[in-house]
């Protein structure tokens, strides 16, 4: 069975750095594109990042220059480095696998909550 | 950027009813197009993928339909437990891009 389970978030300050984990059983992290994708509150969904099995990385321009998406293969875990954090962060932040051929999010966790707020 | 735009918004309908939600995209996608069902507090849920495919364990009045820049879902008899946002996703593009969402409620 496959399970994605975030962890990290929690309330930052403006301009703060916080560091997103998703522990991946059941698939491996290296074998597969994994993404992240949030969700303000009362908002709907947004792609964030992906790291590519070939360990290409793309950004959203909202995050780029700021965000930085990695993986620890012997850990077999998914991490999101978020710096220079604003307000507009503030959301549910999903780790999710996107399955091969026509590209879909397959498998998600059950999502990490950020607040970027003084 | 990829834009979808998702039509309507909300919509009310009854346990039995016929509903169907349509996306558009900003540009060709061809059939990268994906369909995710969200409750409240809930990740999203993979419905349909490469616009017509019906995931695994969905029920069978899911379905979905289009090609290039216009698609549609539909569910054939809308149950109770139905009840949800809906989000299209194109997967056509690295920058991957969602709909704004449709809420459906049961009336």
């Amino acid at each position: 069975e496959v399970q994605l389970v975030e962890s990290g978030g929690g309330l930052i300050q403006p301009g703060g750095s916080l560091r997103l984990s998703c522990a991946a059983s059941g698939l491996t992290v290296s074998g597969n594109y994994m993404s992240w994708v949030r969700q303000a509150p009362g908002k709907g969904l947004e792609w964030v990042s992906v790291i590519y099995s070939g360990d290409s990385t793309y950004y959203a321009d909202s995050v780029r220059g700021r965000f930085t998406i990695s993986r620890d293969n012997s850990k077999n875990t998914l991490y999101l480095q978020m710096n220079s954090l604003r307000a507009e962060d503030t959301a549910v932040y999903y780790c999710a696998r996107e399955a091969g051929g026509r590209y879909r999010y397959d498998y998600w966790g059950q999502g990490t909550l950020v607040t970027v707020s003084s | 950027d990829i834009q979808m735009t998702q039509s309507p918004s909300s919509l009310s309908a009854s346990v039995g009813d016929r509903v169907t939600i349509t996306c558009r995209a900003s540009q060709t996608i061809s059939t990268y197009l994906n369909w995710y069902q969200q409750k409240p507090g809930k990740a999203p849920n993979l419905l349909i993928y490469d616009a017509s495919n019906l995931q695994s364990g969905v029920p069978s009045r899911f379905s979905g339909s289009g090609s290039g820049t216009d698609f549609t879902l539909t569910i054939s008899s809308l149950q109770p437990e139905d009840s949800a946002t809906y989000y299209c996703q194109q997967s056509y593009r690295t920058l991957r891009t969602f709909g704004q969402g449709t809420k459906l409620e049961i009336k």
